[in-house]
């Protein structure tokens, strides 16, 4: 079956580390989304990613990096920059069509849910 | 700026029907979608609405669009316990194919 599959479902970060979130799709998808959700909050955009080798930030990078690989692939690190990690963070891919670009509909993994140790 | 807003909770009987409103600020978005996330889980894509669209139908949910007054809404018929969970509503920016969400609306079921 097609689908996202985001991993660990829970981890734990100590002070001053880096820790990496898996996300893989074998979906074919072009475009690859991180998003981070807080209690109450709606998605905010971490990076996103239209091609291999190639990624752009979104609204919250700051303390977060990413690699783009594999088409498959888009795995997340929190580094120790990123002060407040505590969060669901939330895995997408969609196809990029058209002329334009255009993106279609976002699908999404089952998230992952770090914390502080 | 941009912005997509939803009321954050709504309580309906099971066997009512749910009725979930956004509003949005880009009155040339493409695409308006609502998404389903039950706790602990990611975003269910549940139906989407092109702009060119009033209304869009399928089984149990019904999907209205006033491009007039840039309101989008969810009706769920005959609500079940099942449907519990945090609907987000989203749009595609026209300019830049950027999609915003909204917080969510939390929907509770009463017995």
């Amino acid at each position: 079956d097609g689908g996202i599959t985001q991993s660990p479902k829970y981890l734990f970060r100590k002070e001053g580390q880096n820790v990496t979130l898996s996300c893989e799709q074998n979906l074919n998808h072009d475009a690859m989304y991180w998003y981070r959700q807080d209690p109450g909050q709606g998605l905010r955009l971490i990076y996103y990613s239209q091609i291999v080798n190639d990624f752009q930030k979104g609204d919250i990078a700051e303390g977060y990096s990413v690699s783009r690989e594999k088409k498959e692939s888009f795995p997340l690190t929190v580094t120790s920059a990123q002060k407040n990690p505590t969060a669901f963070y939330l895995c997408a891919s969609s196809f990029v069509q058209g002329r334009n670009g255009r993106n279609q509909p976002q699908h999404f993994g089952d998230g992952t849910r770090l914390s502080i140790l | 700026g941009e912005d997509v807003e939803q009321s954050l909770f709504l309580s309906v009987r099971e066997g009512d029907s749910s009725v979930i409103n956004c509003t949005y600020t880009d009155s040339s978005s493409t695409y308006l979608y609502w998404y389903k996330q039950e706790p602990g889980a990611g975003l269910q894509l549940l139906t989407y609405i092109f702009s060119n669209m009033d209304m869009k139908q399928d089984q149990r949910l019904t999907v209205l669009l006033n491009k007039k007054d840039k309101h989008l809404s969810l009706r769920i018929a005959d609500t079940q316990t099942g449907d519990s969970a945090i609907y987000f509503c989203a749009e595609i920016l026209n300019r830049d194919d950027k999609i915003i969400f909204g917080k969510g609306t939390r929907l509770h079921i009463l017995p």
